[in-house]
């Protein structure tokens, strides 16, 4: 069965860290890019970052370049988000997105069933 | 970066009867050298992830009824549900990947009268 399972996500104070992964199966894991794309509660969709197959080109929102970091396996199919210096604005659920990439553009073709983050006091 | 604006906040819709949608993009999303409209459509069913319906603003994705189409070029684009069904109750995102950031509309949200 084709399926990303996030985890890693819970309750951090403001200024901490915490580190998400996305366990993928059911698809060649390395030819495709990967990306997270966070909800706020009760709010829209946002991209946050995007890593090609190979692990060599990363990107990020700018809210959160310099903060974040997106990272990969591909032995052991495996997607990673280290987060650091967190904010009460980065609360949201963080959802794992397999990407189909189109040079520098890209949209979001499975979703994993997503991992809350919740940045508190 | 550009914008996606949704139309409306939220509809009710009788079942059977047709929903539309619209999204608006602050600039155009057609790529002039292949000729295609680089719009998503998503379905967010209460308490579940975003699920891809629609590419290339108009293609369906493998198993997505065909109630479901999307229409439209350039700036403004359309989601419509032919014949609204109990399931298809749901927030509907449209996203942009024309450029390097992706952005989302902020969502219509589909229930029945």
């Amino acid at each position: 069965e084709v399926q990303l399972l996030e985890s890693g996500g819970g309750l951090v104070q403001p200024g901490g860290s915490l580190r998400l992964s996305c366990a993928a199966s059911g698809f060649s894991f390395s030819i495709y890019a990967m990306s997270w794309v966070r909800q706020a509660p009760g709010k829209g969709l946002e991209w946050v970052s995007t890593i090609s197959g190979s692990g060599g080109g990363t990107y990020y929102a700018d809210s959160v370049k310099g903060r974040f970091t997106i990272s990969r396996d591909n032995s052991e199919n495996t997607l990673s988000l280290q987060m650091n210096s967190l904010r009460a604005e980065d609360t949201a659920v963080y959802y794992c997105a397999r990407t189909q990439w189109l040079s520098l553009y890209w949209y979001f073709d499975l979703w994993g069933r997503g991992t809350l983050v919740t940045v508190s006091s | 970066d550009i914008v996606m604006t949704q139309s409306p906040d939220s509809l009710a819709v009788s079942l059977g009867e047709r929903a539309t949608i619209n999204c608006k993009s602050s600039q155009s999303v057609l790529y002039s050298s292949s000729n295609k409209n680089h719009l998503a459509w998503y379905q967010q069913r209460p308490g579940q992830p975003p699920k891809l319906l629609i590419s290339w603003a108009s293609t369906r994705e493998s198993g997505v009824p065909d109630r479901f189409s999307g229409s439209g070029s350039g700036t403004d684009f359309t989601l419509t549900i032919s014949s609204l069904q109990a399931e298809d109750v749901a927030v509907y995102y449209c996203q942009q990947y024309y450029s390097n950031i992706p952005t989302f509309g902020g969502g219509t949200k589909v229930e029945i009268k």
